[in-house]
């Protein structure tokens, strides 16, 4: 069965410091990973995904991450963080696309981010 | 494009009662996810449903059960709610060509 570890239940950062969220995944075939973002009382909103390629990915607001099969994990980071980008973040692995669209998916159980100012 | 639109959005039941909650898919998407989300934890993946059958169901009870209606959209049902049901439940959509899940603001159930 598929799994995802997010080992940090909260990371405080500073404004304008970098940022990495840890992200480990356990599933047998090569894996479809997303990043999701959830702020209070909201919906999730896909930050980016990878599903093959470039193990560098590049998503919105700034975020990348990187797929490292040898270390089973999907890190996000970003550059430069801003007192909006507070908000609840999740990793998920999935099976991807088997003729009816998007698998389910398997969330982690999320990281919550405080911005200091 | 209203994207994922899910219906009510809060709702307070009794223990022991049933409750329908509603999910209208992003426009063109014809597969429908359900995930319910307890407090402090990451969604857990309930079911989806794809031509109007389940195709896919994770770890849940058949208390929870749900329909596809031609028109794609989709209604989530609970029956003898408890307690541990009070949870946000979130409706995700997608296209049948891609693995990009969209996903609704979600109803907020609160079983006392």
């Amino acid at each position: 069965a598929q799994s995802v570890t997010q080992p940090d239940i909260h990371i405080t950062v500073s404004e304008g410091a970098s940022l990495e969220l840890r992200c480990n995944y356990s599933y047998g075939a090569t894996p479809y990973l997303f990043w999701y973002v959830q702020s209070p009382g909201q919906g999730l909103q896909l930050l980016l995904k990878y599903f093959s390629g470039d193990t560098l990915v590049q998503g919105i607001k700034g975020f990348e991450a990187e797929f490292k099969r040898s270390q089973s994990s999907f890190n996000l980071r970003k550059p430069s963080v801003h007192w909006s980008d507070a908000a609840e973040y999740f990793c998920a692995v999935g099976e991807g696309y088997s003729g009816g669209g998007a698998d389910g998916l398997t969330f982690g159980k999320g990281t919550h981010l405080i911005i200091q100012p | 494009d209203a994207g994922v639109t899910q219906s009510p959005t809060h709702l307070i039941k009794t223990r022991g009662q049933q409750v329908t909650l509603r999910c209208s898919p992003k426009s063109g998407h014809d597969t429908v996810s359900w995930y319910q989300q307890a407090l402090g934890q990451g969604p857990q993946f309930i079911f989806q449903y794809y031509e109007e059958e389940e195709r896919q169901r994770g770890n849940f009870p058949d208390r929870f059960s749900g329909h596809q209606f031609p028109n794609y959209s989709s209604e989530l049902n609970v029956n003898a709610l408890l307690l541990g049901d009070s949870a946000l439940y979130l409706c995700a959509s997608s296209l049948p060509s891609n693995t990009e899940a969209f996903f609704g603001q979600g109803t907020r159930l609160t079983v006392v």
